[in-house]
């Protein structure tokens, strides 16, 4: 079957680095999103990598390996709004399908 | 900024009831998706469309039906409640095809069926 497995909590503390793992089991594989959802709030989109290496955007990081059917968010200087659900998702044959794996609920403290 | 809607936030329905849920988006994006999302399950892809009258099934299409009638609208239909359905809904729009294209979510109805 086709699945993707991130851990389903992780704690870190304001100021920290966190790193958030994906790994994927594909029937085809375009490339690797990933989404934050806050409690009672919609997913919004962060990234999204097709091809190896690392994305960054701001405090945020994202990387791919194709070769080992795996990715992971980077979260630089955590803050506290940071906290909340972070989804990877991928891309298939289709272009229209997305995969989506289970969450991971990001936990801060001070 | 893309703004979907959906036209509930909550919505408590009986057993055996015709249920509408309704969404709207403003950015003339021609990809619509509908999926549930509930806990350690992530999001599942119920139905999606790519163009107007266009519908096509995502991996959990059972007992539910979908409209496009309009670019902007797209509808999801429980056509008879049960209450292995409660769960929240999410409405999505994406401009284009691909990953990089992101999906915009609306805030989602939560749907509870007695």
């Amino acid at each position: 079957g086709q699945s993707l497995e991130q851990p389903s909590e992780v704690t870190a503390v304001e100021g920290a680095i966190v790193q958030i793992n994906c790994t994927y089991q594909t029937s085809g594989f375009y490339g690797l999103s990933w989404y934050q959802q806050h409690d009672g709030g919609a997913p919004t989109f962060l990234s999204y990598n097709a091809l190896d290496g690392l994305e960054e955007t701001g405090r945020f990081s994202s990387f791919l390996s194709r070769s080992d059917s795996y990715g992971y968010l980077l979260l630089q200087e955590l803050q506290m709004k940071d906290s909340a659900s972070y989804f990877c998702a991928a891309n298939m044959d289709s272009n229209y399908q997305l995969i989506w794996g289970a969450g991971t609920k990001l936990i801060i403290k001070p | 900024d893309v703004k979907v809607t959906q036209s509930s936030r909550y919505l408590v329905k009986r057993t055996g009831e015709k249920v509408f849920l309704e969404c709207v988006q403003d950015m003339d994006h021609e990809n619509m998706f509908w999926y549930r999302q509930d806990p350690g399950l992530g999001l599942r892809l119920i139905y999606f469309s790519y163009d107007v009258k266009m519908k096509e099934k995502g991996d959990i299409p059972e007992g539910y039906s979908v409209s496009r009638e309009k670019k902007e609208r797209f509808s999801l239909i429980l056509e008879s409640a049960s209450t292995s359905q409660t769960s929240m809904y999410l409405c999505a729009s994406s401009l284009g095809g691909s990953g990089n294209s992101p999906l915009h979510f609306g805030n989602g109805t939560r749907l509870t069926v007695t």
